[in-house]
């Protein structure tokens, strides 16, 4: 049962242009959301989050929105670089789950120059 | 400041085998998690510790999975006996719990191949 999902396994960009990446979710208590970024060989690191009682949140080149009725966010990164090339993660967790993430199955962004 | 220390950092062992990792979580952070993450598939998380009590370990496979955090640092994960469907990398991470939601710190991993 998997209750955050990326549906798009892989995503091409050109520099400069926006990336656009997707996130969906099924359970209803999830009131905190993460992206993570992860380079081949390392460990994922934190890259945003956003608490339930916003629908968005920006850092930079970074924003991520949140529909609740929809269960649905994504992350907006404009403008796009080369180094942004990464599988991106989102992560979902709830009240009652204390810091426990439950992640999407990842989404792997190249930006092509 | 040091981040969060994994070893080692590949192994591949036979089916039936054992193997352990080690993880050396940021100086401080009292939680510290082992996720295991398949190929294409996002972290899942195996056992969630506050200082070296478990907190969750509700997807543990404890017939073949053990972990410990002994004096609330350092932690070992065990794997006896491996089967293939255990290859896989191995993330440990820590935070210092004062972030909602958990802004966890991960290591590089360990990868394991079981053949």
């Amino acid at each position: 049962d998997q209750q955050v999902k990326q549906n798009s396994p892989s995503l091409s960009v050109q520099e400069g242009r926006i990336s656009i990446l997707n996130c969906d979710y099924t359970n209803s208590m999830f009131d905190y959301f993460l992206w993570y970024k992860k380079y081949p060989a390392e460990g994922p690191t934190f890259l945003i989050s956003i608490s339930s009682i916003k629908d968005k949140n920006e850092d930079g080149r970074f924003t991520v929105f949140l529909n609740k009725s929809a269960k649905h966010l994504s992350l907006h990164i404009v403008p796009s670089q080369p180094g942004d090339s990464a599988v991106y993660f989102c992560a979902a967790s709830s009240n009652n789950a204390g810091n426990m993430l439950t992640f999407g199955g990842g989404t792997r962004l190249m930006v092509k120059p | 400041e040091a981040g969060v220390a994994q070893s080692p950092r590949y192994k591949i062992i036979e089916k039936r085998q054992s193997v352990a990792f080690w993880c050396n979580p940021i100086s401080g952070h009292a939680t510290l998690y082992w996720y295991q993450q398949i190929l294409g598939q996002g972290p899942k998380l195996l056992i969630q510790f506050q200082n070296n009590g478990v907190v969750d370990d509700s997807q543990l496979p404890k017939d073949r999975f053990s972990a410990e955090r002994l004096k609330g640092v350092d932690s070992t994960l065990k794997i006896q006996p491996a089967k293939l469907e255990d290859s896989a990398v191995y993330l440990c991470a820590s935070s210092n719990g004062g972030f909602r939601g958990g802004e966890l710190f991960f290591g590089e991993g360990s990868r394991l191949t079981v053949l």
